[in-house]
């Protein structure tokens, strides 16, 4: 079975902290992705990469930075959160690079971690 | 832009009743696919069914079902014999350049 595992499931910060999610699959899959999810919003994805050291940005980078050193291994970083960060992160990974066209694999979800920014 | 829209917050049925959930989208491509995935309380986002589009067969997998509708960019998702643990959020999903798009989320519940 494939696992995504997130470092927190629950996480408190204060407003102007760095703040790091960890994110690790164990499947090798090429594709890891960021999202935030707020209710009445679905998903946004923030940034995904399609290989080591590659980074493409999502919907909502603003804020957000990120980072993959190794394969199984994408970590989001909030450089100074903010209230306004406050919301479920979900990583998420699929076995595929980037294909023009669309993909019909199937993206595989961490537990998320909800982030409290006060 | 492409977007995803999921007109029904939230839904409730009686356990075994079969129920419908809505989902349009706008796109100018040809190619893509489209998901349904699921998230239960407290769990893992998990994948339901998903659907080429290119291809004219609804998708169907034990008891869920689509209606896909690419003319009028339709696909909902049909849930017979409803479970208690069908209870969740459920999104509609498109991917047409390597990253999908969300609708925002119908909670189903499902009563017993």
């Amino acid at each position: 079975d494939v696992k995504v595992t997130q470092s927190s499931r629950y996480l408190v910060k204060r407003t102007g902290e760095k703040v790091f999610l960890e994110c690790v699959q164990d499947m090798d899959h090429e594709n890891m992705f960021w999202y935030r999810q707020d209710p009445g919003l679905g998903l946004r994805l923030i940034y995904f990469s399609y290989d080591v050291k590659m980074k493409e940005k999502g919907d909502i980078p603003e804020g957000y930075s990120v980072s993959r050193e190794k394969k199984e291994r994408f970590s989001l970083i909030l450089e100074s959160a903010s209230t306004n960060q406050t919301s479920m992160y979900l990583c998420a990974s699929s076995p595929v690079g980037v294909v023009a066209g669309g993909s019909s694999y199937e993206q595989y979800f961490g537990p998320g971690t909800r982030l409290t920014v006060t | 832009a492409q977007t995803v829209t999921q007109s029904q917050p939230e839904m409730s049925v009686q356990e075994a009743e079969t129920v419908t959930l809505s989902c349009t989208y706008d796109t100018s491509e040809n190619n893509y696919y489209l998901f349904w995935y699921k998230q239960p309380p407290s769990r893992q986002m998990i994948l339901v069914i998903r659907q080429e589009a290119y291809k004219q067969q609804n998708a169907t997998e034990n008891r869920f079902s689509v209606n896909f509708q690419k003319a009028a960019k339709s696909f909902s998702l049909k849930i017979s014999d409803s479970q208690l643990g069908d209870t969740a959020m459920y999104f509609c999903a498109f991917d047409s350049n390597y990253q999908l798009i969300w609708g925002a989320g119908t909670k189903l519940i499902i009563k017993p």
